[in-house]
């Protein structure tokens, strides 16, 4: 499935500023950034529609969301925590009221 | 709040075998979802089915709503189901998708 292309696929940091991309070519209206840590289930941290963020969870500031257009979505991280290894979904779903939702392949974060 | 909750919390089986997960809810509106993460981490939607019956391939998803309650059959096991499958409801309140916690399934060969 490369409907949803994230980049990168793994990423090893120590407290260093990174972005994590995301692209679909769905032709959806929402997108999300989840993050998944081991053997849970995803935790939503932003949602965008239509490229205006509509929730904003309670994540730690040092994760700046961007929208750019539509198919693109952005997640910047600055100066990671330990406890920020997980791995990163971007989503994509039709509306916003997260109807079946798309995920891409994700991104390992190892924080050293 | 809403909450979703899965059994078995994990499930071994011999291949050939069929499978049956289970998932209950605390509200009726649901919108409920199924999902499949692969061993290797890859998540994939199986089903949208807030009600009804629906088939694809092995796999059959049955939510019955007024009951709480959604399963997915899997007949005839095969190794490569092996890995961990969610459900999830849309929260009435803000849209947010509520999971479930998994069931591990191990299907030997």
């Amino acid at each position: 499935n490369t409907k949803i292309t994230q980049s990168p696929r793994y990423l090893i940091l120590g407290r260093a500023n990174k972005s994590l991309e995301c692209e679909q070519h769905l032709g959806h209206n929402a997108m999300y950034w989840y993050k998944q840590s081991a053997e849970k289930p995803p935790e939503l941290m932003f949602l965008y529609n239509l490229k205006q963020l509509i929730r904003n969870e309670t994540v730690p500031s040092r994760f700046i969301p961007e929208c750019p257009d539509s198919s693109k979505l952005l997640l910047h991280i600055s100066a990671v925590d330990p406890e920020d290894s997980a791995v990163y979904f971007c989503a994509s779903s039709q509306g916003r009221s997260n109807e079946r939702l798309f995920f891409g392949h994700g991104t390992k974060l190892s924080v050293l | 709040g809403q909450q979703v909750q899965q059994s078995p919390a994990s499930l071994v089986l011999q291949e050939g075998e069929n499978a049956e997960l289970q998932c209950n809810f605390s509200s009726t509106a649901t919108r409920l979802q199924w999902f499949y993460q692969h061993p290797g981490g890859r998540l994939v939607s199986l089903f949208y089915n807030p009600s009804g019956t629906k088939h694809t391939g092995r796999l059959t998803s049955t939510t019955v709503t007024n009951e709480r309650r959604s399963s997915l059959h899997i007949s005839s096991s095969q190794t490569t189901d092996s890995g961990t499958y969610f459900c999830a409801i849309v929260a009435d309140s803000n849209y947010q998708l509520i999971w479930g916690s998994g069931t591990k399934l191990i299907i030997k060969p």
